[in-house]
């Protein structure tokens, strides 16, 4: 079955050290995003990619990395700069010309 | 730029009563509008869009959504709830042309046995 594949789904991590979120895809969709989820607030753009080898600051992108050399992989790092890295980080993605995501079933981060 | 509000962060409803949650959007080009569930502990799932053509568009588990161009609404119904609709729900809003979503800030929904 096709779909996106986030993990793993719980992670803990000391603070100040750096933590990369996977994310695979095999639906050949051209584009991916990266969503935080905090309670109360919605979900939040931190990185897009519309292609490989290209991708775009979301609104809230300052102490997150990303990478997309691969069609099917787009991998979000958390490093030490994110003051308040806790949180549900969402992975989503969509063929292009089309509207509505796909999401993966989520990485829940915490930070001790 | 486009903007989601969901008016009540979160419902509160009895088993098998009728209920509307709703959302109001705010953009300057034509949109595309979409509800989405999420479980706890899991991802978005879709429940039904509005791309163009009836203003009424139906989705899964017996949602239903009306398009209000003039109201700029898109509010979300189900003439009865079961305990199993107790989630998140998400509005969301692509403006015509954009590369990208954007999500109102959820409503709860409760079912009360």
């Amino acid at each position: 079955d096709g779909g996106i594949t986030q993990s793993p789904k719980y992670l803990f991590r000391k603070e100040g050290q750096n933590v990369t979120l996977s994310c695979e895809q095999n639906l050949n969709h051209d584009a991916m995003y990266w969503y935080r989820q905090d309670p109360g607030q919605g979900l939040r753009l931190i990185y897009y990619s519309q292609i490989v080898n290209d991708f775009q600051k979301g609104d809230i992108a300052e102490g997150y990395s990303v990478s997309r050399e691969k069609k099917e992989s787009f991998p979000l790092t958390v490093t030490s700069a994110q003051k308040n890295p806790t949180a549900f980080y969402l992975c989503a993605s969509t063929p292009t010309g089309t509207y509505g995501y796909t999401f993966g079933s989520g990485t829940r981060l915490t930070v001790v | 730029a486009q903007s989601v509000t969901q008016l009540d962060s979160q419902v509160p409803v009895f088993e098998e009563a009728p209920v509307e949650l709703r959302c109001n959007y705010s953009s300057s080009v034509s949109v595309y509008l979409f509800w989405y569930v999420q479980y706890p502990n899991q991802g978005l799932q879709l429940l039904l869009k509005y791309l163009s053509g009836s203003t009424l568009v139906k989705g899964i588990n017996g949602f239903e959504a009306e398009f209000n161009k003039s109201q700029t609404s898109f509010h979300l119904r189900k003439p009865s709830v079961h305990i199993s609709d107790t989630a998140e729900y998400f509005c969301a809003v692509r403006g015509l042309g954009d590369d990208k979503i954007i999500f109102g800030k959820g409503t709860r929904l409760h079912i009360l046995p």
